[in-house]
C-alpha cells in the first residue's frame, strides 16, 4: 500500500519565480493538506482540500493557492517567490469517512529560493 | 488561538534511560492529539493518536498520555535507543473544525549517546 507521495524531492528557485509542487494522498484518503516547515520549527498550515474545493485556508498570502483533482491528487502554486518561502512542504492525507481524521504526511518537498 | 508549546526544546540522555517529553495546549477544546516523529529533513512519521475521550495510548515501548483539563500530554519512550534519535513533535486538532488543520508544537529534539 503505497504512502502519500511529494515531487519533486528537492527544488532550486529564483526569487521571482513560479513553483508547483505536487502531492498523491495514500490510497483510500479523499483530503489534502498542505504545510510549510522552516527550519527549526513545527509545521505551518497552508490550506486542505476536499471535493476538489479549499475548505479550510491559514495565515498564507493569496500567492500561495491550491487545486485537487478528481483522483483526490493535489498541486502546491506559490507565485512570486520571497526567500522567505525557503522551507520544506509537507502534504498530509486523511479520510473522511472515519472520523478520526488522522493525517498521514509525505515525505515532503524542500525548497530553496536565492 | 490555539498555542502549543513543547518544552524542553532539545534532550540528550543516554542509552537505556526512560524519555519524556511534554506538550502543552491553551485551548482544552480539542478534538484528538498526535504524536509524531521527524528525522532530518524528512517528512513526519504518525506515532500516536489519542482522541478527546482517552487518557492515553501504548504502541511498544511509547506510551502518550493526555489530560485536557490541564491542556497537557506526555510521551514517555521506554528503555531508549541511538534509533530513537529524532525531533518529536506534537499536534493537536480543534473540536470545532476536527476534520481540518493539526496545530504543530516546535517539537523537541532527542538525541540519544550510545
Amino acid at each position: 500500500d503505497a504512502g502519500v507521495t511529494q515531487s519533486p524531492t528537492h527544488l532550486i528557485k529564483t526569487r521571482g519565480q513560479q513553483v508547483t509542487l505536487r502531492c498523491s494522498p495514500k490510497s483510500g484518503h479523499d483530503t489534502v493538506s498542505w504545510y510549510q516547515q522552516a527550519l527549526g520549527q513545527g509545521p505551518q498550515f497552508i490550506f486542505q482540500y476536499y471535493e476538489e474545493e479549499e475548505r479550510q485556508r491559514g495565515n498564507f498570502p493569496d500567492r500561495f493557492s491550491g487545486h485537487q483533482f478528481p483522483n483526490y491528487s493535489s498541486e502546491l502554486n506559490v507565485n512570486a517567490l520571497l526567500l522567505g518561502d525557503s522551507a520544506l512542504y509537507l502534504c498530509a492525507s486523511s479520510f473522511a469517512g472515519t472520523g478520526y481524521y488522522e493525517q498521514y504526511f509525505g515525505p515532503g518537498t524542500r525548497l530553496t529560493v536565492t | 488561538k490555539q498555542e502549543v508549546t513543547q518544552i524542553p526544546a532539545a534532550l540528550s540522555v543516554p542509552e537505556g534511560e526512560n524519555l519524556v517529553l511534554n506538550c502543552s495546549f491553551t485551548d482544552s477544546a480539542i478534538y484528538n492529539l498526535q504524536w509524531f516523529r521527524q528525522d532530518p529533513g524528512k517528512g513526519l512519521t504518525s506515532l500516536l493518536l489519542i482522541q478527546s475521550s482517552q487518557r492515553e495510548q501504548t504502541s511498544g515501548r511509547l506510551n502518550a498520555s493526555l489530560d485536557k483539563s490541564s491542556g497537557r500530554s506526555t510521551l514517555y519512550i521506554a528503555a531508549s535507543q541511538p534509533g530513537d534519535s529524532a525531533t518529536y513533535l506534537c499536534a493537536v486538532k480543534g473540536f470545532v473544525d476536527s476534520w481540518g488543520k493539526l496545530q504543530f508544537g516546535a517539537g523537541t529534539q532527542v538525541v540519544v549517546t550510545p
